[in-house]
């Protein structure tokens, strides 16, 4: 157990929609990081915050969007879904965020399945 | 950040060594060899890291060659739970901490 949640586990939509994905660091992390795997894509960054801000961004498509709450959680928020969103989706959170002594721990990941 | 290179896939018998190479030939100065691994569909974790110096640490053994255009990582004594898909990452040293993953070695542990 990485000590980052993530929520929900499973999330089944139609194309067209809007979902909302959560993410709780672990206790003391002030950054936080999501990336997407499908199986053409593989292991893909998107977005990362730190405390409360955006710090970098990676590969990541005008409709989704992120924040990250006073709370230090975030939400992955993903609309007008199409049959390619379909992925696993992971959060990680680290202390800092920047420099290399920084290890990402990863959550467990919501597989989001668009039909 | 530098391109690595890893095979597609490696076996090992268990109880055997696993040794997983990675070539990172373009990598700088300033950039440090960082391994995770992913357990089937479960969040990748963090095994090491490195930046010129051999490390150890109690999963791995990371091995760069001098002139760090390679390394290596170990596992001693491999179990059927290390079957996984391990990437070595290259990132710079200050830099924000994106992980760029790329396709990895599908190391598969055999009885």
């Amino acid at each position: 157990d990485s000590g980052v949640t993530q929520t929900p586990k499973h999330l089944i939509t139609a194309t067209g929609q809007r979902v909302t994905l959560r993410c709780s660091p672990r206790s003391g992390d002030l950054s936080v990081y999501w990336y997407q795997q499908s199986l053409d894509q593989g292991l893909q960054f998107l977005i990362q915050y730190y405390n409360g801000e955006e710090r970098a961004k990676g590969n990541i498509l005008e409709r989704f969007s992120a924040q990250q709450f006073p709370d230090l959680h975030s939400e992955l928020n993903l609309s007008s879904l199409e049959l390619g969103d379909s992925a696993l989706y992971f959060c990680a959170s680290s202390v800092s965020g920047q420099g290399a002594m920084d290890e990402q721990f990863f959550g467990p990941g919501t597989r989001l399945t668009v039909l | 950040d530098a391109k690595t290179t890893q095979p597609p896939s490696m076996d090992c018998a268990e109880g055997r060594a696993a040794n997983l190479p990675c070539n990172h030939s373009t990598i700088s100065g300033n950039e440090y060899v960082y391994w995770y691994r992913q357990i089937h569909s479960q969040g990748p974790q963090y095994i090491i890291h490195g930046l010129k110096n051999n490390e150890t640490n109690e999963m791995a053994s990371l091995i760069i060659t001098e002139d760090r255009k390679s390394s290596t990582l170990i596992l001693p004594h491999a179990t059927l739970r290390d079957t996984a898909v391990y990437y070595c990452i290259a990132f710079v040293v200050g830099g924000y901490n994106k992980l760029i993953f790329g396709a990895g070695t599908r190391l598969a542990v055999h009885p």
